[in-house]
């Protein structure tokens, strides 16, 4: 069965830091491209970021460079996402999500694994 | 950056009848490789999404045939026929031709 499995989301005081993880299975990882995707309360989907199979590629939007880190460990079947300097707009549902095989478009996605910034 | 506007954000529909979603994009979807990356998603309350639609038409793995997808360049529609209450939710479109970018959603509700 294909899956994914996020983990590493809680609760974090504003300016710290944070890894979520997504650990995939029943596939072969390497060739898919991967994303995250968040979703505040109440507040529609946005993505955040991609990477290629192979690790190699990465693109943000705006609104995440400089702050969001996408990286994959393809030898774990994982892929991670690094936040800095957490702000309480941060606050959401992060979503790990694939690409489809030699697409794009996202096929499956995560349960999600939830962020909350405050003090 | 590519821009998607749905509408309408709120579709109250009967069951058994049929519901229409819009969505526009700000550029042409159509990729250099010539595909149109226009996907539909359907988010269930307390779900994580699902993928409906890709490619403007093509429907995914599971999906009822309710479901249909049409559009070109950058006009797109969603159609539900026969509306369920399964159904009830919230419908994103995504472009995927450069980077990523989802609509602000439209929630389904029964009447």
């Amino acid at each position: 069965e294909v899956q994914l499995v996020e983990s590493g989301g809680g609760l974090v005081q504003p300016g710290g830091s944070l890894r979520l993880s997504c650990a995939a299975s029943g596939f072969t990882f390497s060739a898919h491209a991967m994303n995250w995707v968040r979703q505040a309360p109440g507040k529609g989907l946005e993505w955040i970021s991609y990477i290629v199979g192979s690790g190699t590629v990465t693109h943000y939007p705006d609104s995440a460079k400089g702050r969001f880190t996408i990286s994959r460990d393809n030898a774990k079947d994982s892929v991670y996402l690094e936040i800095h300097n957490l702000r309480a707009d941060d606050t959401a549902v992060y979503y790990c999500a694939r690409d489809a095989d030699r697409n794009f478009y996202i096929d499956i996605w995560g349960k999600g694994t939830a962020v909350t910034v405050s003090s | 950056d590519i821009g998607m506007t749905q509408t309408p954000l709120s579709l109250p529909v009967a069951l058994g009848q049929s519901a229409s979603i819009s969505c526009r994009s700000s550029q042409s979807l159509v990729h250099r490789d010539g595909n149109t990356y226009l996907s539909w998603l359907q988010q269930r309350p307390g779900q994580p999404p699902r993928l409906l639609i890709y490619k403007v038409s093509d429907r995914f793995s599971g999906v009822p045939d309710r479901f249909s997808g049409s559009g070109a360049g950058t006009d797109f529609t969603l159609k539900i026929s026969r509306v369920e209450a399964e159904d009830v939710g919230v419908y994103y479109c995504m472009q995927a031709t450069e980077l990523r970018t989802f609509g602000q959603g439209t929630k389904l509700e029964i009447e």
